[in-house]
Parts: structure tokens; sequence; C-alpha cells
């Protein structure tokens, strides 16, 4: 059974950091793209960032770019979104989420909330 | 960047109708685009994906069709589980793989 778990989410201040993980099971991991989409409270779903097979293309959305970094561990079956800079906009529910050969999200994980406040 | 227009943003229905969402993209996506449903304190579930495939264990009634810049998503015979929001996906270029601003169903 495909699992995917996000953990990491919390309380920041403002101009603070935080770390998502995403562990992954029941599937090749290295195998799939995987994206970060991320869902601000009572508003619309918004992607985030999505890795290849091997760690070697990244894409942002522009509103993260040089703020979040993406990353993945395929020895850990591991996905990371490292947030810097945050802002209160980027208060949101993170999923991760297993990209399909169609492009499409098959698997989601249940979503960890971050919260930028003072 | 391609843009993502879904209409309406809400729709008041009854258990049996037959209801329509529409999904615009700002330049032509071929068949790359995606519909999924989202319930409160749930992850998005993926229903359709290529425009008119219909995921495995998705119900019929679901379908979706169009190509290119507008496509749609049609419920037939409505059933009280199918209360959500219902969000398209462009997956044909990134960054980013946009989402629409979805379309939240209402019981009438």
């Amino acid at each position: 059974e495909v699992q995917l778990v996000e953990s990491g989410g919390g309380l920041v201040q403002p101009g603070g950091s935080l770390r998502l993980s995403c562990a992954a099971s029941g599937f090749t991991f290295s195998s799939y793209w995987m994206s970060w989409v991320r869902q601000a409270p009572g508003k619309g779903l918004e992607w985030v960032a999505n890795i290849k097979q091997d760690g070697s293309e990244k894409y942002y959305v522009d509103s993260v770019k040089g703020r979040f970094t993406i990353s993945r561990d395929n020895a850990k079956n591991s996905l990371y979104l490292q947030m810097n800079s945050l802002r209160a906009e980027d208060t949101a529910v993170y999923y991760c989420a297993r990209t399909e050969p169609s492009g499409s999200y098959r698997y989601w994980g249940q979503g960890t909330l971050v919260t930028v406040s003072s | 960047d391609i843009q993502v227009t879904q209409s309406p943003l809400f729709l008041s229905v009854s258990v049996g109708d037959t209801v329509s969402v529409t999904c615009r993209t700002s330049q032509d996506i071929g068949t790359y685009l995606a519909w999924y449903q989202q319930k409160p304190g749930n992850a998005p579930k993926l229903l359709i994906y290529a425009a008119s495939t219909l995921q495995s264990g998705v119900p019929s009634r679901f379908s979706g069709s169009g190509s290119g810049t507008e496509f749609t998503l049609t419920i037939r015979s409505l059933q009280p589980e199918d209360i959500a929001t219902y969000y398209c996906q462009q997956l044909d270029s990134f960054p980013p793989h946009a989402f629409g601003q979805g379309t939240k169903l209402e019981i009438k």
C-alpha cells in the first residue's frame, strides 16, 4: 500500500525556518517525480515545487523561489522541503504527492500544518 | 506561466442533478489536465487524468472531456457523497503545475 506521511509542521515566527519531511513507503520511491502542494486556510490548492527522480531537476512556484528548497533522499525514501525566510502568507497545510507518469497526482499525504505568526 | 481558470466557483445543486464544471487554460495543453475532489479536512483525491481517463475506483458518474484550452468535468446523477470542492490542474508544463481556483458544490 502506497503511503506518504508528512511531518515537521508547526508554529514559526516570520523570518524563521522549518524543514518538512515526507516519508514514502509501499512503492519504489526513486522511480517517481515528487511534489509539494499547499493549501492556505479556507483557500484553494497551490502547487509549490517538484523534483525529478534523481534530484537533478527541481522547479518552484515564483512565490517561494530563493526561500524554499526541495530535496530527496532515495536511500531513505524521503522527500524534504526546507523553508527559510517564512512569511505569514506561507501559512498552509503542506501536502506531498507522488507524480504519476501521466503527470497527475494519484497519492497524497495527509498534510502537515505550517503556521507563520508572531 | 499557464493560467488556469475554473467556473463557476460555487454551484448550488440537488441530489440527482447533472453538474458541469469548466476549466480553461491560457495556452493549449492538449489533454494534460487532471480533476480532483477534495472534502473538508482531507487530501485531494484524483478523479480524472489525461482530461478524460477515469482513475481506477472512481464511480462512472464522473466523466471528463475537452482538449486544448477548454475542459469539462461532468457529474451525472449527483450523490450526497459528491458534495465537495473540485479542482482542475494543468500538467502540460511547469513551473507551475497550476490548479484552478476550485468549484465548491453546495446542497440547494
